[in-house]
C-alpha cells in the first residue's frame, strides 16, 4: 500500500512564528487529507487537497501531485495551533472504499 | 453537514467483558464506514472496513473474532471489542467518506472513544 512520511516529527515555535509541515507519499494520490488532532483526540479536517493549492485563514496547503508531496503552512501560530498534524493520503484501487494511510504526525508546541 | 457521530466517548471495562462502540453519519448515508485504532503518541492505524449489509474487511493483523463490526444500516456501524483484556486498552476512532461538499468532501472522522480495560 501507500506510505505516508511526515516531517519534522516535533516542532516547538514561538507565538507568532510561520511553520511549514511536509508530507511524502509513494504513490500518485486520489485523496490526500490534513488533519489537526486537539488534545482530547478529535481529528479535525483542515484540507481535502489530492492536488494544488488552498487557503484557509493563517492555514494554507498545497499538493504538487508529481512530485508527491504535500506542504502544511501555518502563518503566525497561535498557541491553540498547538497539537498533532496528522497528513493522510489514498490510492483508490478498491474503487473508492479504501481507508485512509496516515503518516505518523507532526508535534507542534507553540508557546507564548 | 457531514458529520460523524461516535459514541461512547469514554468507557471502562474489566477484562473479559466485551464493549460495544456506535459510530453514526448524522446526515448522510454512508455504505463504507472504517475503524481505526490509535496507541499513545502514535499514528492511527486502520483495523477494518465496515461495508453495510455484508462483512467487514479487516486488515492484516487485526483479529475478526475479537473486533466484530456490524454494519446493519447505512447510518450506522458498531465496534464490539469481545473478551476484552488490558492490551486492547486504545482509542477507536470511526471514519466515513463524506459526500461532496466543497472543500469538505473527503474522509470525516467521529470523536473517537477511549478505552481502557482494567
Amino acid at each position: 500500500g501507500i506510505q505516508v512520511e511526515q516531517s519534522p516529527p516535533d516542532l516547538i515555535l514561538q507565538e507568532g512564528a510561520n511553520s511549514t509541515l511536509r508530507c511524502n507519499f509513494s504513490d500518485s494520490v486520489n485523496n490526500l487529507q490534513w488533519f489537526h488532532q486537539n488534545p482530547w483526540g478529535q481529528l479535525i479536517n483542515l484540507f481535502y487537497i489530492p492536488s494544488g493549492t488552498k487557503q484557509n485563514g493563517r492555514l494554507s496547503a498545497t499538493t504538487v501531485a508529481t512530485e508527491r508531496y504535500s506542504l502544511l503552512y501555518i502563518s503566525s501560530s497561535q498557541t491553540t495551533d498547538s497539537g498533532v498534524y496528522f497528513c493522510a493520503a489514498l490510492t483508490w484501487a478498491g474503487g473508492g472504499a479504501d481507508g485512509l494511510t496516515f503518516g505518523k504526525g507532526t508535534h507542534l508546541i507553540i508557546q507564548p | 453537514g457531514a458529520v460523524v457521530s461516535q459514541h461512547p466517548s469514554r468507557v471502562i471495562c474489566k477484562s473479559g467483558t466485551s464493549v460495544k462502540i456506535e459510530c453514526r453519519s448524522l446526515d448522510f448515508q454512508a455504505t463504507t464506514m472504517f475503524w481505526y485504532r490509535q496507541f499513545p503518541k502514535q499514528s492511527l492505524m486502520l483495523m477494518a472496513t465496515s461495508n453495510e449489509g455484508s462483512k467487514a474487511t479487516y486488515e492484516q493483523g487485526v483479529e475478526k473474532d475479537k473486533f466484530l463490526i456490524n454494519h446493519a444500516s447505512l447510518t450506522l456501524s458498531t465496534l464490539t471489542v469481545t473478551s476484552a483484556h488490558p492490551e486492547d486498552s486504545s482509542f477507536y476512532i470511526c471514519s466515513a467518506r463524506a459526500p461532496r461538499s466543497g472543500r469538505l468532501y473527503g474522509y470525516t472522522f467521529g470523536s473517537g472513544t477511549r478505552l481502557t480495560v482494567v
